[in-house]
C-alpha cells in the first residue's frame, strides 16, 4: 500500500535562510509525487508534481522538489524563506487512477 | 465555477445530530474527492466519485457515513448521528478525470466542530 512519511511536524527557520522539508514514500511502481501549501483557514494549494522525466522539478513560489528513487525521497526546498511562506506543507504520492495518498504535514514557521 | 465551493465553511453541531456537508466542483470536472483532515494529522481519503457514481467508498469510516452526487456535479457527503470524533476539516477535490496526473483542486473546506 501506498504511504508517505513526513518526519517533521514542525519546522522554524529564519527568514532569508533556506529550507528543507522531507518526505519519504513507499509505493512499489513509478509514483506521482506532489507537494501542497495549506495557510491557515485555505484549501491546498499544489506547489509542484513530479511524474517523470527530470528528477528537479520546479514549482510556484520559488519551491523546488527533487525525487531520489534510491532513498525514496521526495524533499522540497527553497533557498531563501519569506514571512508569508509560513504554512502546512504536505508531501503525497499516487499514480494514475489511484487516489492521491497524503502525509501528515509539516508545519513551517519563520521568524524575522 | 472558478473554484471548488464547500458550504458551510464552518458547522458546529451537537451530538447525536445529522450533518450535510456539500460541495461544488469546478464545472466540467468529472472526478471529485472528499477528504477528512483531522487535527494535527494529514489528509485522509474517504470516497471518490467519477461521473455519480462512487468507485471507491474504502475510506468511509462507518456506515454512518455517506456520500451522493448529482451528475458530474454537486456532491453531498452526509454524516448521521455525529460523535465527537467527527470532529475535522472536511475537504473536497475535483478533478478533470480520473487519475492524479490530471491535478486536483481543493476547496477551503468544512470545519465540523460536533460539541
Amino acid at each position: 500500500a501506498q504511504s508517505v512519511t513526513q518526519p517533521d511536524i514542525h519546522i522554524t527557520v529564519s527568514e532569508g535562510a533556506s529550507l528543507e522539508l522531507r518526505c519519504n514514500y513507499s509505493y512499489g511502481a513509478t509514483p506521482y509525487l506532489f507537494w501542497y501549501v495549506q495557510s491557515p483557514g485555505q484549501g491546498l494549494q499544489l506547489l509542484l508534481k513530479y511524474f517523470s522525466g527530470d528528477t528537479l522539478v520546479q514549482g510556484i513560489k520559488g519551491f523546488e522538489a527533487e525525487f531520489k528513487r534510491s532513498q525514496s525521497s521526495f524533499n522540497l526546498r527553497k533557498p531563501s524563506v519569506h514571512w508569508s511562506d509560513a504554512a502546512e506543507y504536505f508531501c503525497a504520492v499516487g499514480s494514475y487512477g489511484n487516489k492521491l495518498v497524503f502525509g501528515a504535514g509539516t508545519i513551517l514557521r519563520v521568524k524575522s | 465555477g472558478a473554484g471548488v465551493s464547500q458550504s458551510p465553511s464552518n458547522k458546529v453541531t451537537e451530538k447525536g445530530k445529522d450533518v450535510e456537508l456539500r460541495c461544488d466542483p469546478i464545472s466540467g470536472h468529472t472526478a471529485l474527492y472528499w477528504y477528512r483532515q483531522r487535527l494535527g494529522q494529514g489528509l485522509e481519503f474517504l470516497i471518490y466519485f467519477q461521473g455519480n457514481s462512487a468507485p471507491d467508498k474504502s475510506g468511509l469510516p462507518s456506515d454512518r457515513f455517506s456520500a451522493e452526487r448529482t451528475g458530474e456535479s454537486v456532491s453531498t457527503l452526509t454524516i448521521q448521528r455525529t460523535q465527537q470524533e467527527d470532529s475535522a476539516v472536511y475537504l473536497c477535490a475535483s478533478s478533470r478525470d480520473r487519475g492524479v496526473n490530471y491535478g486536483y483542486t481543493f476547496g477551503s473546506g468544512t470545519r465540523l466542530t460536533v460539541v
